[in-house]
């Protein structure tokens, strides 16, 4: 079964700092999406980046990148000039490709909190 | 831009009480799914749809039904609400095994 871990549950960043938030999954699968999501305290879900398993590229959306490393089962996202918008809760998650469950499966998050 | 949209955002249910939770989607998706968030956990999927007509089981399906009559809505009913059914829930939808979109979650709470 696909598993995906966030040792970090609390992360503080100092305003226009840079921060990385860490995400481990595992699986057998050798093609999939990864997933970063923001939760801000209104609990609505956002998708920040996305990441597909085939590409080598880090994938990378203004201000946040990720530095995926397929070998070592390895998502995580850099959030760089932090914001005090960017204090949230961050999940990480992953989704097989193709398939009819097509299931996304979350890590527990990481709560950031951004110091002015 | 709609996207995808929960009613009701709110409510508050007596136990045994049931209710429908509505999920529309205006992205024509095949896919959409019913979470739950729980504190200090991650979103757990109750039920799912891969088109109208169909459903599924996910991680944590007793208690709820889901029924997908038109390809635009997924409906979440609980038939006889339990204190332990106080959570939040996230309707989602998705095209193929592509990125899912979420709505804004409806806050329950079963008293």
């Amino acid at each position: 079964a696909q598993t995906v871990t966030q040792s970090q549950p609390e992360m503080s960043v100092q305003e226009a700092e840079t921060v990385t938030l860490s995400c481990t999954y595992d699986t057998s699968e050798s093609d999939y999406y990864l997933f970063w999501y923001k939760q801000p305290p209104s609990r609505q879900m956002i998708l920040v980046i996305r990441q597909e398993a085939y590409k080598q590229q880090n994938a990378t959306e203004n201000r946040f990148s990720v530095n995926f490393q397929k070998a070592a089962k390895s998502f995580s996202l850099k959030i760089s000039d932090s914001q005090l918008g960017d204090a949230a809760m961050y999940f990480c998650a992953y989704r097989r490709a193709g398939g009819a469950t097509n299931k996304l499966i979350f890590g527990t998050g990481t709560l950031l909190a951004v110091q002015p | 831009n709609a996207g995808v949209t929960q009613t009701p955002k709110f409510r508050v249910l007596k136990t045994g009480q049931s209710m429908t939770l509505l999920c529309a989607q205006d992205m024509n998706h095949e896919y959409m799914y019913w979470y739950r968030q729980d504190p200090g956990m991650g979103l757990r999927l109750i039920h799912y749809s891969v088109g109208e007509g169909t459903t599924a089981k996910g991680e944590v399906p007793d208690g709820y039904n889901v029924s997908r009559l038109k390809k635009q809505n997924f409906l979440l009913g609980l038939e006889s609400a339990a204190p332990s059914q106080t959570s939040v829930y996230f309707c989602a939808s998705s095209y193929g095994g592509n990125t899912i979109y979420f709505g804004e979650g409806s806050w329950l709470t079963v008293v």
